[in-house]
């Protein structure tokens, strides 16, 4: 079974805190993303990698960065937490080319972020 | 932007009876995935369909996928409690990427 984890079910910082968010998959998959959810918005993008080093910026980029030096590890990074960015961070990772655009994504189970 | 728009948003209904929950767009996705998301869980993979037309059965859950590839259905059939959760639908998207809707909260008393 595809494992993702994430380093924190919960977690509490202070406004203007650099934040730092892990996510290690055990599948080799080439695609690792960062989500955030939140009571009506739904799932949104905010950062993709599809290789080692490589990233993408999804639908909400602004106030995050990400870093991937690992297949295996991606880090979503709050470079100054503000209290807007209290929400629920979902990591997924997924195969690469397979011959099927369609591949899955398999979730953490997510880091509940405050930011007070 | 391509967007998916899901309804309803919330659904509260007694064990037995039947339900539909629907996803729809004006953009064409190459493909359409359902996923359920339980409490502290992250959402967990039901069915993709790529096909337009197809309809794909698991156990009591029926999706299908328009014909145009815009617009999908999740019906289930006699609702448990065990259905309980957040319902997602997700259209691919370019470089593996999905876009998802906001959800269907549902709620199955026994």
């Amino acid at each position: 079974d595809v494992k993702v984890t994430q380093s924190s079910r919960y977690l509490v910082k202070r406004t203007g805190e650099k934040v730092f968010l892990e996510c290690v998959q055990d599948m080799d998959h080439e695609n690792m993303f960062w989500y955030r959810q939140d009571p009506g918005l739904g799932l949104r993008l905010i950062y993709f990698s599809y290789d080692v080093k490589m990233k993408e910026k999804g639908d909400i980029p602004e106030g995050y960065s990400v870093s991937r030096e690992k297949k295996e590890r991606f880090s979503l990074i709050l470079e100054s937490a503000s209290t807007n960015q209290t929400s629920m961070y979902l990591c997924a990772s997924s195969w690469g080319d397979r011959g099927d655009g369609n591949q899955p994504q398999h979730f953490g189970d997510g880091t509940r972020l405050s930011i007070l | 932007t391509q967007l998916l728009e899901q309804s309803p948003q919330f659904l509260s209904i007694q064990e037995g009876e039947n339900l539909t929950v629907y996803c729809n767009s004006s953009s064409v996705f190459s493909s359409l995935q359902w996923y359920r998301q339980e409490p502290g869980e992250g959402p967990v993979l039901l069915v993709t369909v790529v096909t337009g037309g197809e309809v794909k059965k698991l156990k009591r859950l029926t999706f299908q996928f328009g014909d145009a590839r815009k617009d999908s259905s999740l019906h289930i059939t006699a609702a448990q409690p065990g259905d309980t959760g957040l319902y997602l639908c997700a259209g691919g998207r370019s470089n593996y990427k999905l876009t998802f809707g906001k959800g269907t909260l549902l709620t199955v008393n026994p």
